[in-house]
Order: C-alpha cells, then structure tokens, then sequence
C-alpha cells in the first residue's frame, strides 16, 4: 500500500535559519500531496497541498512542489520563526479506491530557537 | 464557519469499558473519516463513512465501530477498551469521500484508558 517516510526529527533551528524536511512516499498512482502542521495539544491543520506533478503548494511563507520522478515533496521556509515550533507531517492522500484516505508516517518535530 | 468539532475533549476510562465518541462536521461536508493517534507517531486511518455508508476501514479490529447520521456527524465506539486504546482520536470531514478533497481535522479527543 502507500507510504511516506520523513526526515527524523527533532529539527532544531536558530529563528531566520532556513528550513527543509524531506518527504518521500510510495503509491501505485498519482496521489495529491499534503503538509499538516500540529501544535502542542492541538489537531491537524492543513499547511499546504498539490495536486498534481510540477504543482507548487505554498502558505506562510512554507513551500512544497509536488516531484513526481523523485516521488517528493520536501517542506522549505526561508525564514522560520518561534511561532513554527511544530510537529509537521506530510500526508498523500490515497483516492484510487474507496476512499480518500491520507497516509501519515511519524511526522518531524521542528524547534525553533530565539 | 464553524469547523469540525468533536466531543468530549478529554476522557478517562477504564479497561473494559466502552466508550463513544461524537464529531460534527463542517458544514456542507458529507464525508467523515477517523483516525487513531498513539502519542509520538501520525495518525492512522480507521474509517471512513461517505453519505451515511462505511467507505473504508483500517486495519483495526472489530471492537470499533462507526456511524454516520443524517445530518452527516458520526460516532465512533470502541469497546472492551485495552490499555493501549489510549490515543488521540481525530475526525476529519471532507465534501466528498473520493477523489481529491481537503481533509479538515478536529482538535480531537484524547482518551485515557486506565
């Protein structure tokens, strides 16, 4: 079935510092593609998403863009802020059957220092 | 626009009992998808119910169980709890429960079993 695989965390970062975590997933078809972003005690929130190969998703100052031929979709931030402290996890969603599941692996827990 | 609220917040069990669990989804939304998450790892899929009808399962066993009503909002149960049903439970509606569509979560309710 489909699977991802994140960078390990925790990530730990200066405020400003550039940010990238790595995504990869397996699937038999073309899945869109998902960040979420979880606070301390919170639920999931939807960061960012692509749809199809080439697509560049971005919000906040977050981007991804959706690499079909690498199979990735790696999370970058040029500048990144106290307030990012999160764990982050990138999701494809699995649509081919009957539902439209999302895929999650472990998720990367990002700090972010003043 | 109100999210997905789900209820309660918190819950304390023992190992045994039996237990429900209630989402709203946001308006509009007729898909509901559930999703276990142990603390430290990403959610994992447990149903999905798309107009009233079970779409998809995860691999749980058969002590969970859902519905979905006519107004769209769902139940989850879970019964005979184990010590290791301890998790945050997440919903997450969607218009529609195939092809591609945003997945929205609620802030999810944390069960401890004792």
């Amino acid at each position: 079935g489909d699977s991802v695989t994140q960078m390990e965390g925790p990530v730990t970062l200066s405020e400003e510092a550039f940010l990238t975590i790595n995504c990869t997933y397996t699937a038999t078809g073309y899945p869109s593609l998902f960040w979420y972003v979880q606070y301390p005690g919170e639920g999931l929130q939807l960061l960012l998403k692509a749809t199809k190969a080439d697509d560049k998703g971005s919000n906040k100052g977050f981007e991804a863009t959706y690499r079909k031929e690498t199979t990735s979709f790696h999370l970058e931030k040029g500048s990144v802020q106290v307030s990012d402290s999160a764990v982050y996890f990138c999701a494809p969603q699995d649509y081919g059957g009957a539902t439209n599941k999302l895929i999650f692996g472990t998720g990367t827990l990002l700090a972010v220092q003043p | 626009d109100t999210g997905v609220t789900q209820s309660p917040t918190h819950l304390i069990k023992t190992r045994g009992q039996q237990v429900t669990l209630r989402c709203s989804p946001i308006s509009g939304h007729k898909s509901v998808s559930w999703y276990q998450q142990v603390l430290g790892q990403g959610p994992q899929f447990i149903f999905q119910y798309y107009e009233k009808e079970e779409r998809g399962r995860g691999n749980f066993p058969d002590r969970f169980s859902a519905r979905q009503f006519p107004n769209y909002s769902s139940e989850l149960n879970v019964n005979a709890l184990l010590l290791g049903d301890s998790a945050l439970y997440l919903c997450a509606s969607s218009l529609a429960g195939t092809g591609s569509n945003i997945q929205y979560f609620g802030a999810g309710t944390r069960l401890s079993v004792l």
